[in-house]
């Protein structure tokens, strides 16, 4: 089945600072990639998607590419804030999955001052 | 306003006993979804439901059941818990498919002694 793969699984840096995450998938049959965030002790909650048949995506501070041929994401993070500090979760949906998103396994953010 | 919520937040249960967690959606969505979230792994499906009164399994159903009276409630029922069951469980729901982001609850804390 599909696997979702994190990197890096943690990273510190100073306010203000950009941040990339990187996400690598499995099956090429997927086409759906929603992205969450989910602050200490709160629930997951949506911040940016992109399908598979864009390359980019940007709202405010962040931009997701794609790159179908390496199934390989980025989700790149600008001027850092401490409410950034967070887990940041990929995910994957396949075409015949059903009606579900894999995840991988997180990224763990911590920004300070 | 929340949209997803759970109930309840926390929980002790003892080996062998019946838990049922409750998960209450208001934004009208025909799929709701159960996940649990271990340290250091991201999501997995245990069952998810597109329509009232049908449960499908997910990635990890063995040791859960679910139900789904109505399109607002979703429970997920352990019958027998075990050790291994201790997590945190998030329900979610959305509009569609595969295609559509999730709208979390706040997850229900699961210790089972």
């Amino acid at each position: 089945g599909e696997q979702v793969e994190q990197l890096p699984s943690s990273l510190i840096v100073q306010e203000g600072a950009s941040v990339l995450i990187n996400c690598s998938y499995t099956d090429s049959a997927s086409v759906y990639f929603p992205w969450y965030k989910q602050e200490p002790g709160k629930r997951l909650q949506f911040i940016i998607d992109i399908r598979s048949n864009m390359e980019r995506k940007q709202t405010q501070r962040l931009t997701l590419l794609f790159d179908k041929k390496t199934k390989h994401l980025s989700l790149h993070i600008t001027a850092t804030q401490p409410g950034d500090s967070a887990i940041y979760f990929c995910s994957a949906s396949m075409r015949w999955s059903g009606t579900y998103q894999r995840f991988g396994t997180g990224t763990k953010l911590q920004v300070v001052p | 306003e929340a949209a997803v919520t759970q109930s309840p937040r926390s929980k002790v249960a003892v080996t062998g006993g019946k838990v049922t967690l409750s998960c209450h959606q208001t934004n009208n969505h025909d799929y709701m979804y159960w996940y649990r979230q271990d340290t250091g792994h991201g999501l997995r499906l245990i069952h998810y439901s597109y329509v009232a009164d049908s449960t499908e399994k997910g990635d990890i159903p063995d040791g859960y059941k679910a139900s789904r009276p109505s399109q607002e409630n979703f429970s997920l029922i352990l019958e027998l818990a075990s050790l291994s069951q201790t997590a945190v469980y998030f329900c979610a729901s959305s509009d569609g498919d595969w295609v559509y982001e999730q709208y979390f609850g706040p997850g229900t804390r699961l210790t089972v002694l």
